[in-house]
């Protein structure tokens, strides 16, 4: 079955740019018309989605993030990235990457998900 | 921008029944689905398209929805259900997701 993976720097000083990337295994990012989500988690506190892709190269985001955000996706290595620029404290989080299951042009719902992963911004 | 609000906590005995609320303007519109998570685990889907159960959740679990307002409803709560609850579904457009704020499931 379908499982993703998140890789990236732990640690990602102010004003920087926070880059991940989330690897699919078990089949190709490309079969199906799924997009493909990142998500994120403060310590102790709720899921906030971040931003998706499809497979054709469109995305949506998050209004709240949309300057900051941008969400590629290479086929060749069956992998999508997240971008995020001038990151502070307050973009410390686990994040997740997530298929999302979602057809004509609705969303959800998010299976699997990746293990996330801990990005603190600090100097 | 859109929101999904949930009631912060809910607290029941074992072997009572609980009910989680979800409230979103868009929700006539737009199916919910609900995730569990525990402490350091990724979310898990337990109730998608408002109403249906995926395969390995347990019966307990059961979702209904009414205007604007959708239900997770877990009948015989186990100790195992003590966990974060979250809805999500997607503004009237679909084209961006939102999950409610979370509700902490206490099992007295």
């Amino acid at each position: 079955q379908v499982q993703l993976q998140e890789s990236g720097p732990g640690l990602v000083k102010p004003s920087q740019t926070l880059s991940l990337t989330c690897t699919v295994s078990g089949g190709s990012i490309s079969s199906g018309s799924y997009y493909w989500s990142w998500i994120r988690q403060p310590a102790g506190k709720g899921l906030e989605w971040i931003g998706r892709i499809y497979t054709s190269g469109s995305t949506n985001y998050n209004p709240s993030l949309k300057s900051r955000v941008t969400i590629s996706v290479d086929t060749s290595k069956n992998q999508f990235s997240l971008k995020l620029s001038s990151v502070t404290a307050a973009d410390t989080a686990v994040y997740y990457c997530a298929r999302d299951l979602g057809s004509g042009g609705s969303c959800c719902p998010f299976d699997p998900w990746g293990q996330g992963t801990l990005v603190t911004v600090s100097s | 921008s859109y929101e999904l609000t949930q009631p912060p906590s809910v607290s029941v005995s074992p072997g009572q029944t609980a009910r989680i609320t979800c409230s979103g303007d868009a929700l006539p519109k737009q199916y919910a689905y609900w995730y569990q998570q525990k402490p350091g685990q990724a979310p898990v889907l337990v109730i998608y398209k408002d109403s249906e159960r995926p395969s390995g959740i347990p019966e307990r679990f059961s979702g209904s929805s009414s205007g604007t307002t959708v239900t997770l409803t877990i009948s015989g709560v186990q100790a195992e259900d003590e966990a974060d609850y979250y809805c999500q579904s997607a503004d009237s457009s679909g084209t961006h997701v939102v999950f409610g704020g979370g509700t902490k499931l206490t099992v007295l």
